[in-house]
């Protein structure tokens, strides 16, 4: 079992709908999270981080964390055509705050 | 804003040669990762350097070696090239700060090996 686990998708939404992403991980300890946005064949940029339960928003997107369920969503308002992309979950880890990766889910806005 | 810079960007090699990446983190950047990103996979940790140090060590073979030089940047030693090292390589820095702030990725480098 992957220590982040993603509905790897697609996930097909309509222009200017609300996509809703989910991530679940096993590690009960972890303490930091975060979304990352990629493009097909390009490095994985940072669009969201949480770190405390509840909610974090930011612009069109925003995150929740559920410690107790272990759970993670990415809630992103308003889709564009610009946002399909594949979106990584990642926990930080270990001492150096490596990244550990879901396998990402393949997002499709269409118009 | 500067950037994280590898090269080189694009690099084929053939199975058994040698392969060396490099790495140069945004200024003033203390710590470096590297990650190995196969075709459809997410991307691996492959290993981590703190201060010149490495910090934390993941699935990278035996066949490879990294360090990190005294003006942060660092290289990634890749030996024995076999077909499965085709991948994309990730070098992403953070700066000084809490444990939990962000990494910031370079472009990558393509490696191919036939």
């Amino acid at each position: 079992q992957k220590e982040v686990e993603q509905n790897s998708g697609p996930l097909s939404v309509p222009e200017g709908a609300i996509a809703s992403l989910n991530c679940t991980y096993s590690d009960r300890g972890s303490q930091s999270f975060f979304w990352y946005r990629q493009y097909s064949g390009k490095s994985p940029e940072l669009i969201m981080f949480i770190y405390s339960n509840g909610d974090k928003e930011d612009g069109r997107f925003t995150a929740q964390l559920n410690k107790a369920s272990q759970y993670v969503s990415l809630l992103i308002r308003d889709s564009q055509p610009s946002d399909s992309a594949t979106y990584l979950c990642a926990e930080g880890t270990g001492g150096g705050n490596k990244l550990t990766f879901g396998t990402g889910t393949q997002l499709k806005v269409e118009l | 804003a500067a950037g994280v810079i590898q090269s080189p960007r694009h690099l084929i090699k053939e199975k058994r040669e040698t392969a060396t990446l490099k790495c140069y983190p945004i200024p003033r950047h203390d710590t470096v990762y590297w990650y190995q990103q196969g075709p459809g996979q997410d991307p691996q940790f492959l290993i981590s350097f703190y201060e010149k140090m490495q910090s934390d060590k993941g699935s990278i073979p035996d066949r490879f070696s990294a360090q990190q030089f005294s003006d942060y940047h660092s290289e990634l030693n890749m030996s024995s090239l076999e077909l499965g090292d085709s991948a994309l390589y990730f070098c992403a820095s953070r700066g000084p700060g809490t444990p939990t702030s962000r990494q910031y990725f370079g472009p990558g480098t393509r490696l191919t090996v036939t």
